[in-house]
């Protein structure tokens, strides 16, 4: 299976905090991406991670990639309330047609 | 326009019930997608689209129908549900198949689905 494991499963950091979660998977990829999404509402993508690619930045986030150890990391710097939310790593089979997400982290940032 | 819509936001059916669900994109993407998400877990793919002919069915129960009537629509018909079928249903899009996770899905907000 190509499906992601991420951990934690969950986290629970202050406001202002920095918060680290992380995705390992099980076959070459080509590309990983990061989604978000707030409770009982729909998936947003953050950011497309290339397999040639080892860090990539957007705003607060960053993202690195380690395609030696199957594994990717998402940095949300400077956390606010409104980061709340469910993080997901997808990735997709060389020849796959599908995206396939790992369990997700369950982020909670505290005021 | 970079949206996806879905209707409705929520659904109670009865087991007996037929009932369909739409999601509409007007980002002129060539591929969408049908997902299944029950709590804390993540999505459930059950069918894609890619330019209006089903590509992929992950071997979902027929009392659950997809249809595709053009590149901007998509349904899911419902009937004969069971209550363990109650779940979050996302609908997706990307410009084409995933190719190897190049694309991003922009997702719909989802339907609530409870089946008593």
């Amino acid at each position: 299976s190509q499906q992601g494991e991420e951990d934690p499963q969950a986290l629970s950091i202050q406001e202002g905090e920095n918060a680290t979660m992380n995705c390992s998977y099980k076959t070459s990829i080509n590309n990983l991406q990061w989604y978000r999404q707030n409770s009982g509402r729909g998936l947003v993508h953050l950011i497309l991670i290339r397999s040639n690619e080892r860090e990539k930045h957007s705003g607060r986030l960053r993202v690195t990639l380690d395609t030696s150890k199957k594994s990717s990391s998402l940095l949300i710097t400077a956390s606010r309330a409104a980061d709340t939310a469910s993080y997901f790593c997808a990735t997709a089979n060389q020849g796959a047609q599908k995206l396939v997400f790992g369990q997700g982290t369950r982020l909670t940032i505290n005021p | 326009d970079t949206e996806v819509t879905q209707t409705p936001k929520h659904l109670v059916m009865g087991m007996t019930n037929k009932k369909s669900l739409k999601c509409e994109q007007h980002m002129g993407h060539r591929a969408m997608y049908w997902y299944k998400q029950k709590a804390k877990k993540p999505p459930e793919l059950m069918f894609v689209y890619s330019y209006e002919k089903l590509s992929i069915n992950e071997s979902v129960p027929s009392r659950f129908s997809p249809e595709c009537p053009n590149s901007s629509l998509l349904n899911l018909h419902l009937h004969a549900l069971q209550p363990e079928d109650s779940a979050l249903y996302l609908c997706a899009s990307s410009q084409d198949l995933p190719r190897q996770g190049y694309y991003e899905q922009y997702f719909g907000p989802g339907t609530r689905l409870t089946v008593t």
